[in-house]
C-alpha cells in the first residue's frame, strides 16, 4: 500500500523566508500527489497536484512543489512566505491500484514570525 | 456556489448516544467522500460514494458507523452507539468524476464537524 511521510511535524519561519516542506511517498509506480492546506477550522484546500509531464508544478497561493522520482519525494516550495501562509499542510497521494483512496501524510503545521 | 456544507460543526454528546452528521456535496458532483481527522491517525476515509452508490467503505471503522446517500444533494454519517474514542472531526468531500478519476477536478472539502463524545 502506498504511504506519505512528512518528516517535519513543525516548522517555523519569518515572513518574507523561503519555504520548503518536505514529502516522501511509497509507490512502486508514478503516484498522483497533491498538497493541501487546512486553515484552523477549515476544511482542506487543494494548492495543487501532479499527475503526469512536467516535473515542476504550480499551484495557488503562490506555491509550487517539484516531484523527484528518483528520491520519491514532492516538496513543496514558496520563495516568500507571507503570515497568512501559517497553516497546516497535508501532502498526500492516490495510487496502489486505487484512483480514489487519498493516502495523507499526518501533515507540517507552519507558523509564521513577523 | 456555497461548496459542501456539513452540519452540524460542533456535536457534543455522552457514550451510547447516536450521532448523525449531514453533509451536502456541491452540486454537480458525483463523487462523494467521508474523512476522519485524529491527531493520532491523522486523515482517514471512511468511505467513498460515486453516483450515490457506497464504492469502498473499507474505512469505516466498525459496524456502528454507517453512511448512506440516498441522492445526489445529501449523505448522512451515522454513530450509534457512540464512544468516547469516535471524538474526531469529520469531513465530508465532493469531487466531479470523469474516465480520469475523482481526482481529475479538485476534491473539495466541507468545513468538517467536530464530535465530542464524554
Amino acid at each position: 500500500a502506498q504511504s506519505v511521510t512528512q518528516p517535519d511535524i513543525h516548522i517555523t519561519v519569518s515572513e518574507g523566508a523561503s519555504l520548503e516542506l518536505r514529502c516522501n511517498y511509497s509507490y512502486g509506480a508514478t503516484p498522483y500527489l497533491f498538497w493541501y492546506v487546512q486553515s484552523p477550522g477549515q476544511g482542506l484546500q487543494l494548492l495543487l497536484k501532479y499527475f503526469s509531464g512536467d516535473t515542476l508544478v504550480q499551484g495557488i497561493k503562490g506555491f509550487e512543489a517539484e516531484f523527484k522520482r528518483s528520491q520519491s519525494s514532492f516538496n513543496l516550495r514558496k520563495p516568500s512566505v507571507h503570515w497568512s501562509d501559517a497553516a497546516e499542510y497535508f501532502c498526500a497521494v492516490v495510487g496502489g491500484g486505487s484512483n480514489y483512496k487519498l493516502t495523507f501524510g499526518k501533515g507540517t503545521l507552519l507558523t509564521v514570525n513577523p | 456556489d456555497a461548496g459542501v456544507i456539513q452540519s452540524p460543526r460542533h456535536e457534543v454528546t455522552e457514550m451510547g448516544q447516536e450521532v448523525t452528521l449531514r453533509c451536502k456535496p456541491i452540486s454537480g458532483h458525483n463523487s462523494l467522500f467521508w474523512y476522519r481527522q485524529t491527531m493520532m491517525r491523522g486523515l482517514e476515509l471512511l468511505i467513498y460514494f460515486n453516483n450515490n452508490v457506497p464504492i469502498d467503505d473499507s474505512g469505516m471503522p466498525e459496524d456502528r458507523f454507517s453512511a448512506k446517500m440516498p441522492n445526489a444533494s445529501f449523505s448522512t454519517l451515522k454513530i450509534q452507539p457512540s464512544e468516547p474514542r469516535d471524538s474526531a472531526v469529520y469531513f465530508c468531500a465532493s469531487s466531479l468524476e470523469n474516465n480520469r478519476g475523482p481526482f481529475s477536478s479538485p476534491l473539495h472539502f466541507g468545513n468538517g464537524t467536530r464530535l465530542t463524545v464524554t
